[in-house]
């Protein structure tokens, strides 16, 4: 089967740098996917991933290494609003393009 | 352009009884994926849909239906509700074709409770 481990939590300061970790388990790999959720509000897509290495995207990059089925999103210069659960998917290989969600990891960050 | 919408957006229900929800997706997208969210799990994959068809379905009991309209909405029903069906339900569209990063737009949810 298909799954996903993260921290549960993670506190950090404001504009401190925090990494959220990711391992997972497929047998086949289409992409590893990073999404933010805020309390009540709807999961809003964030990176992808499909070949090792580092992706960038202002102050939040994520990192993939496919040997060794782990990656990592990297959120930098750390804002109040960045307080929010964090989750990692891969693809379903039992349905299209559908995600396999981790359970989240829940960032609060404080001043 | 309107994101995904869903309607509606709480609903109380008592156990037993069934419910329906529904969601439009963005505009020119052609699948939809819905997810059940428990409180403090992430999103859990029920269905997905593409050009009507159904594309895959998670571990779900066949209480749980969707169909996919001709103008690409789509519903969800449950049936017999069960005081664990109570969570956010979650309507994902995208283009379906599996490119641009497996992208997916969620809507704001319906928050469904079963009594």
């Amino acid at each position: 089967g298909q799954s996903l481990e993260q921290p549960s939590e993670v506190t950090a300061v404001e504009g401190a740098i925090v990494q959220i970790n990711c391992t997972y388990q497929t047998s086949g790999f289409y992409g590893l996917s990073w999404y933010q959720q805020h309390d009540g509000g709807a999961p809003t897509f964030l990176s992808y991933n499909a070949l090792d290495g580092l992706e960038e995207t202002g102050r939040f990059s994520s990192f993939l290494s496919r040997s060794d089925s782990y990656g990592y999103l990297l959120l930098q210069e750390l804002q109040m609003k960045d307080s929010a659960s964090y989750f990692c998917a891969v693809r379903d290989e039992q349905a299209g393009t559908a995600l396999i969600f981790g359970k989240g990891t829940t960032l609060s960050v404080s001043s | 352009d309107a994101g995904v919408t869903q309607s509606p957006t709480h609903l109380i229900k008592t156990r037993g009884q069934h419910v329906t929800l529904r969601c439009s997706p963005i505009s020119g997208h052609k699948s939809v994926s819905w997810y059940q969210q428990v409180l403090g799990q992430g999103p859990q994959f029920i269905f997905q849909y593409y050009e009507k068809e159904e594309r895959g379905r998670g571990n779900f009991p066949d209480r749980f239906s969707a169909r996919q309209f001709p103008n690409y909405s789509s519903e969800l029903n449950v049936n017999a509700l069960l005081l664990g069906d109570s969570a956010l339900y979650l309507c994902a569209s995208s283009t379906g074709t599996g490119l641009a990063g497996n992208e997916q737009y969620f809507g704001p949810g319906t928050r469904l409770t079963v009594t």
